[in-house]
């Protein structure tokens, strides 16, 4: 069976520009997480979804952080503009009915 | 918020040795789950502890939810290479939201052959 599926694995970008992260989850799941993974701050949970309604998002970090799911198979986080602080590994998570949450590969973003 | 404290930070072993690590929280968690991370990939689910005392195996793995709730342990059993990583813990309390995890910080595992 197929996990969570994220692209791109990496995005290198200026400053300024738009980002866009997507997240496929398991089959089935009816929760979507997304997360940001750095050095300084660990794993960071930004936002979550259940049969895709936006649950809590007091993890987004600012304004020019957005997060949509418009169906149970397909989820997008968004950055606009774009920033050097960002630079981060972005994971989406998904899970069903559960705690055991399983987590893509990841998208490495790098803004220069 | 809920913190969670994982230790050791890091650990270097030899190929076989055995290896422990914890988590302890200020407050009570009802599940706590252990991932493990290698490089460039995403966490990977080891086990998931459900009931405090609670006591799981997964092959060479086991881990524990402690009695207090406020706390849970990892060992792993005549490491091999393939251990190397980053092992972090998770738990959820009751005081968030039903399905927001929190995370440690992650122990570096290093196996010398």
């Amino acid at each position: 069976d197929a996990g969570v599926i994220q692209s791109p694995r990496h995005e290198v970008t200026e400053m300024g520009q738009e980002v866009t992260l997507r997240c496929k989850p398991i089959s089935g799941h009816n929760s979507l997480f997304w997360y940001r993974q750095t050095m300084m701050r660990g794993l960071e949970l930004l936002i979550y979804f259940n049969n895709n309604v936006p649950i809590d998002d007091s993890g987004m970090p600012e304004d020019r952080f957005s997060a949509k799911m418009p169906n149970a198979s397909f989820s997008t986080l968004k950055i606009q503009p774009s920033e050097p602080r960002d630079s981060a590994v972005y994971f989406c998570a998904s899970s069903q009915l559960s705690y055991e949450q399983y987590f893509g590969p990841g998208t490495r973003l790098t803004v220069t | 918020g809920q913190q969670l404290n994982q230790s050791p930070q890091s650990m270097f072993i030899q190929e076989g040795e055995d290896v422990s690590m914890n988590c302890t929280s200020s407050s009570i968690f009802n599940t706590w789950l252990w991932y493990k991370q290698d490089p460039g990939e995403g966490p990977v689910l080891l086990i998931a502890l459900y009931k405090a005392g609670e006591l799981t195996s997964n092959g060479r793995l086991t881990a524990q939810f402690g009695i207090t709730r406020k706390d849970s342990f990892l060992n792993i059993s005549a490491s091999i290479p393939s251990d190397v990583g980053i092992y972090f813990c998770a738990g959820r309390g009751p005081s968030i939201g039903a399905q927001k995890l929190v995370f440690g910080q992650g122990t570096r595992l290093t196996i010398n052959p």
